[in-house]
């Protein structure tokens, strides 16, 4: 079982539209959390990392949020574009590791 | 140029060929990652080098074979591969091997591979 899971695995969403993704992590002891938006054919990109003791941050139209006591973070997309079609990885910083979820595949749709 | 760069982008190769993956940073960075993505799975740490030095070897198979001749260069050799090991090979780079708590991974566009 792998130590993140991402729900869901896949959205299509219309273009202006929120969506959230949430991701649950296991690794203890916790560091931090990354999430990360990987484009097609293209290598991941870090959008938010947070420590322990953050529990929201924002990166222009991507707000990450944390929960350390249920082991649960969310990133949440306002106003989609279509440039936000993408895969979305979080990644959990604990025990001197990263442990990879398998991503959150977005598509924007006009 | 800047950022991570990686080459070949596309490499198609028999199970009897020799080849060899090339990444480049041009950050500064002390430490550089060699990261394996396939299809529908979470993505694989394979090596971690800080400052030349290999410090993580994550029981990865000894066809692949890295080197590191210094901070900004970093190799994936790769030598009778089989057709599960194609992926999308990822490099990427730190300013410390995360020994700082919220170091950043900067990744280069991957070299997509294909094992015949």
């Amino acid at each position: 079982k792998n130590q993140v899971e991402q729900s869901p695995q896949s959205l299509i969403i219309l273009e202006g539209k929120n969506c959230t993704l949430q991701c649950n992590y296991t690794v203890s002891p916790f560091s931090n959390l990354r999430w990360y938006k990987q484009d097609t054919g293209r290598g991941p990109v870090s959008l938010t990392i947070m420590t322990f003791s953050e529990n929201t941050k924002s990166n222009g139209r991507y707000t990450a949020t944390l929960d350390a006591d249920t082991k649960q973070s969310s990133l949440h997309i306002t106003a989609s574009q279509l440039s936000d079609s993408a895969s979305y990885i979080c990644v959990d910083y604990g025990n001197n590791r990263l442990a990879f979820g398998k991503g959150n595949q977005v598509v924007v749709i006009p | 140029e800047t950022g991570v760069t990686q080459t070949p982008r596309h490499l198609v190769m028999g199970m009897t060929n020799k080849k060899s993956l090339k990444c480049e940073q041009h950050l500064g960075h002390n430490a550089m990652y060699w990261y394996k993505q396939s299809a529908k799975k979470p993505l694989e740490l394979m090596f971690v080098y800080s400052l030349e030095e290999r410090v993580e070897n994550n029981s990865v198979p000894s066809r692949f074979s890295p080197e590191c001749p210094n901070s900004s260069h970093l190799f994936l050799h790769l030598h009778t591969l089989q057709p599960e090991d194609s992926a999308l090979y990822l490099c990427a780079s730190s300013q410390d091997p995360l020994q700082r708590r919220t170091d950043t991974q900067y990744f280069g566009p991957g070299t997509r591979l294909t094992v015949l």
